[in-house]
C-alpha cells in the first residue's frame, strides 16, 4: 500500500524558536494533503489542507502566521511552527490524497512536539 | 456539517469478551465514506476500514465486524473475543468523496484486562 512518512517523528524545541516537520507521499503523487494537530487525550483535528503549488486553506482559528505551510511539490509538504510556545505542544498528523486511486487517503506516523 | 459521534469515551473488557463501539454520524452528502482506525500508544494511526455510503453490506475481518445502518447513520464496530493487543484509542471518522478531508470522532479508549 501507498506510505506516507514525516520527518522527525519527535522533536523537542525550546520557545521561541520554529521548527519545522516534513510529509512525504514515497510511492504516489499528493496534490492535496491534510495538517491536523492533536492534543493528549484528544482527536485529531484539522488545522489546514495544503494544495500543491498554492496557498493552503486554514481552518477557523488557526494562525496561518503562526503555521505556516509549503507543498512546493508533489510529494513533499511541510508545517513549519514559528516562535513555538508550549501551548503548541501535541502530536501533528499529516495525510496525502492519491488522486490516482480514487482519492485515498493514506496518514504518516505523526510528529510529536514538545516545546519547552 | 459533519459531524461523528463516540459516545463512549472509555470501555473497559476482560479478555475474551465481545465488545461494540458505537459511532453514530452526521452528513448532509450523499455520497460519503466511512472509517475505523485504531490508534495504539505510540500514536500511528492503523487503518481498519473504510465503507462507502451506498455499500449497507456488513463486513467480517477475523475478530473484527462492522455494522453500517444508513437509517440510523451509525457505523458499530464489534471485536470478538477481545485480546489485550487490542487496547488502544479507536476513532470513527467520515469523509466526503473526492480526497477531501476527514472529520475524526472524538475517539473512544479501549483497555481490554488479561
Amino acid at each position: 500500500g501507498a506510505v506516507v512518512s514525516q520527518h522527525p517523528s519527535w522533536v523537542i524545541c525550546k520557545s521561541g524558536t520554529s521548527v519545522k516537520i516534513e510529509c512525504r507521499s514515497l510511492d504516489f503523487q499528493a496534490t492535496t494533503m491534510f495538517w491536523y494537530r492533536q492534543f493528549p487525550k484528544q482527536s485529531l483535528m484539522l488545522m489546514a489542507t495544503s494544495n500543491e503549488g498554492s496557498k493552503a486553506t486554514y481552518e477557523q482559528g488557526v494562525e496561518k502566521d503562526k503555521f505556516l505551510i509549503n507543498h512546493a511539490s508533489l510529494t513533499l509538504s511541510t508545517l513549519t511552527v514559528t516562535s513555538a510556545h508550549p501551548e503548541d505542544s501535541s502530536f501533528y498528523i499529516c495525510s496525502a490524497s492519491d488522486q490516482s486511486a480514487a482519492y485515498e487517503q493514506y496518514f504518516g506516523p505523526g510528529t510529536r512536539l514538545t516545546v519547552t | 456539517a459533519q459531524k461523528v459521534t463516540q459516545a463512549q469515551t472509555e470501555i473497559s473488557v476482560v479478555e475474551k469478551e465481545d465488545v461494540t463501539l458505537d459511532c453514530v454520524y452526521e452528513t448532509r452528502d450523499t455520497t460519503y465514506y466511512l472509517f475505523w482506525y485504531k490508534q495504539p500508544p505510540s500514536g500511528e494511526l492503523v487503518f481498519l476500514i473504510r465503507r462507502n455510503s451506498f455499500d449497507e453490506q456488513n463486513e467480517i475481518s477475523g475478530r473484527y465486524s462492522w455494522n453500517f445502518q444508513k437509517s440510523t447513520s451509525s457505523f458499530n464496530f464489534t471485536i470478538t473475543a477481545s485480546q489485550v493487543v487490542d487496547s488502544a484509542v479507536y476513532f470513527c471518522a467520515l469523509s466526503p468523496p473526492y480526497g477531501q478531508n476527514f472529520v475524526f470522532g472524538p475517539g473512544t479508549r479501549l483497555s481490554v484486562l488479561p
